[in-house]
């Protein structure tokens, strides 16, 4: 089974909209971690995020934000204004306290139309 | 600080010929990861290593081989190449295997 899910392979928005990628886990742990990662077209692999499975305060970093609910599993990421530059492949992850491995989501294409 | 180096870039390899992909950190972190990169697919892993002298498997080890004989290194073997390892090839380094993990630049394999 899939420990993380994003079920959105592409979206595509138009400059200054805003946009939630979801990201849906699986784990029976009760102490896990989730990241957000970001690949530009470059290709690199650029952490944006971590938290850990206690902390569900939701948090902003400049138009980015983040929304953790336990209840649902979830964990989404909104862009607010898009800009062309937010245009990259966005992947979610988990990563649980026993078993020292990192799940990665297949990801969600975000094209930003100027 | 470089971070995570990986090398090379590129390579391309004959059916059956083997290699090995380079990964080193100077970070000293424990927790080193291979991961490929295939479309569609997001990433997955095929070794980690939690410190010196500790490897395991992860969701798709096989073909490939790994060692941690220093912090620093963490290299991938590929002991016969086949067509379906052509893939992206990304190493990561943490301090602990819950924590960051910091990405190399990718190596892109093509095996004809």
């Amino acid at each position: 089974a899939q420990k993380v899910t994003q079920a959105q392979t592409e979206i595509s928005v138009v400059e200054k909209e805003d946009v939630t990628l979801d990201c849906v886990y699986e784990t029976r742990d009760t102490t896990y971690y989730l990241f957000w990662y970001k690949q530009p077209p470059s290709g690199e692999l650029v952490f944006l995020i971590r938290r850990n499975s206690f902390d569900e305060q939701n948090e902003i970093s400049g138009r980015y934000s983040w929304n953790f609910q336990k209840s649902t599993s979830s964990f989404n990421f909104t862009i607010t204004a898009s800009q062309v530059v937010d245009s990259a492949v966005y992947f979610c992850a988990l990563s649980e306290r026993e078993g020292n491995q990192f799940y990665f989501g297949t990801g969600t294409s975000l094209t930003v139309i100027p | 600080n470089a971070g995570v180096t990986q090398t090379p870039k590129f390579q391309v390899l004959k059916t059956g010929q083997s290699m090995t992909l380079q990964c080193a950190q100077d970070m000293n972190h424990e927790y080193m990861s291979w991961y490929r990169q295939d479309p569609g697919m997001g990433l997955r892993l095929i070794h980690y290593s939690v410190g010196a002298g500790i490897t395991d498997q992860g969701e798709v080890p096989n073909g490939y081989n790994v060692s941690r004989s220093t912090t620093e290194d963490f290299p991938l073997r590929l002991l016969s190449a086949a067509p379906s390892q052509t893939s992206v090839y990304f190493c990561a380094s943490s301090p602990d295997g819950g924590d960051t993990q910091y990405f190399g630049p990718g190596t892109r394999l093509t095996v004809l």
